[in-house]
């Protein structure tokens, strides 16, 4: 069975610091990483998308990478803000699936 | 401003009742998918939808019925639900494969 976990499950930093979120997973078979965003009661906003074959992508602050040997993707956010609040999921597509971890639940502190 | 669009945002229905949920996209893109969230958890695929013909059904029980009447949109008939399929309910589209799945708001689903 494919598993996708993230540590850690809750994260509560000042505003300004670096933090690195991370998401593991089994099963090496060819897949996208994807992370996701999502504030309270909404949906799910695509923050990056690292292809099989690629090792890292960035996005202004953010900046992905995904470690197919040992089956592990960090998110780093730089300087964090209060508005990079929410929870962060990342998805392991393959093939028309999605299975999503159980999401960091992130919290930016003025 | 989302590319995919769900309707309604919020719905309360009864165990008897029958609605439906609706999405819509105009990216072209020729794969579609509704998920359930239940609170604090990731979302859950139901159904997928490629080129308007159901690919993948992950077992839903038969009181949620999907629907791609073209290209376009997705709708989830509901009927008969019970008070545990209260849960967002997220539609998404992709190119399809490995391409990048583009989620809208979600409807949130009451049943009382």
């Amino acid at each position: 069975k494919q598993e996708v976990t993230q540590i850690p499950a809750a994260l509560s930093v000042p505003e300004g610091e670096n933090l690195v979120l991370n998401c593991s997973f089994t099963d090496s078979a060819i897949y996208n990483l994807q992370w996701f965003r999502q504030d309270p009661g909404k949906g799910l906003t695509s923050l990056l998308l690292i292809q099989s074959s690629q090792r890292e992508q960035t996005s202004g602050r953010l900046n992905a990478s995904l470690d197919k040997s040992s089956g592990r993707s960090t998110l780093y956010i730089a300087a964090s803000q209060p508005g990079d609040s929410a929870t962060y999921l990342c998805g392991k597509t393959s093939y028309d699936k999605v299975i999503f971890g159980p999401g960091t639940s992130l919290s930016v502190i003025p | 401003d989302t590319e995919v669009t769900q309707t309604p945002k919020h719905l309360v229905m009864g165990m008897t009742n029958k609605k439906s949920l609706k999405c819509e996209q105009h990216m072209g893109h020729r794969a579609m998918y509704w998920y359930k969230q239940k609170a604090k958890k990731p979302p859950e695929l139901m159904f997928v939808y490629s080129y308007e013909k159901l690919s993948i059904n992950e077992s839903v029980p038969s009181r949620f019925s999907p629907e791609c009447p073209n290209s376009s949109l997705l709708n989830l008939h509901l009927h008969a639900l019970q008070p545990e399929d209260s849960a967002l309910y997220l539609c998404a589209s992709s190119r399809g494969g490995l391409q990048p799945q583009h989620f809208g708001d979600g409807t949130r689903l009451s049943i009382l």
